[in-house]
């Protein structure tokens, strides 16, 4: 039973440039997040989707950052222009449901590094 | 409104002894409690989690936590650590009845000692 696949598992771009992360969840789980870890902040919530929908995004600098949902399988998480203070791993999670004695599945992480 | 404290970034331990990674958490209502761990460059997974059953949760691996609430605490522990715990430990907690997204500590490296 697969997990949850991210791609690409490294990136490295430079300032500027639009960079974009893609997570496919694990089937059947209706709840999906991403995360962003930093030595500095840690693991920060960005966003989440229920059923495509976004939820919460008040963790995502607005400004350039955006995530979609465009079906249960599928989820990506933009950022345009790109900036060196964005690199970190990336982490995308999913859930079955609302119970909040759920776990949440991560994928492998990207490591995204802007120069 | 809930929240997580992780006593100590780093805790360093000799292979063989004990572990103890610390762990309070503030929570309006009871908590749902987890520990993840996480290996180097691979996502966080779930080693134990309490959820109003027994108090001591046990977990993979050998590691088990204990729910205090007079202490407000879930320390996590091993009898005696091997090579291949060295990680990254992150506790985490979710309010019953409230939100549904756990709220994550700061997380603990343990460094296993030959």
């Amino acid at each position: 039973d697969a997990g949850v696949i991210q791609s690409p598992r490294h990136e490295v771009t430079e300032m500027g440039q639009e960079v974009t992360l893609r997570c496919k969840p694990i089937s059947g789980h209706d709840y999906l997040f991403w995360y962003r870890q930093t030595m500095m902040q840690g693991l920060e919530l960005l966003v989440y989707f229920n059923n495509k929908a976004v939820m919460d995004d008040s963790g995502m600098p607005k400004d350039r950052f955006s995530a979609k949902m465009p079906n249960a399988s599928f989820s990506t998480l933009k950022i345009q222009p790109s900036e060196p203070r964005d690199s970190a791993v990336y982490f995308c999670a999913s859930s079955p449901d609302r119970s909040s004695y759920n776990e949440q599945f991560f994928g492998p992480g990207t490591r995204l590094t802007v120069l | 409104a809930q929240s997580v404290t992780q006593l100590g970034s780093h805790v360093s331990v000799s292979e063989g002894a004990l572990v103890l990674l610390r762990c309070n958490y503030s929570s309006s209502v009871p908590p749902y409690l987890f520990w993840y761990v996480q290996y180097p460059n691979q996502g966080l997974q779930l080693l134990l989690k309490y959820t109003s059953a027994a108090t001591l949760v046990k977990g993979i691996n050998g590691f088990e936590a204990e729910f205090k609430k007079s202490e407000t605490s879930f320390h996590l522990t091993k009898p005696s650590a091997h090579m291949s715990d060295a990680a990254e430990y992150f506790c985490a907690v979710s309010e019953r009845g409230g939100s549904y997204i756990p709220t994550f500590g700061r997380g603990t490296s343990l460094i296993v000692h030959p």
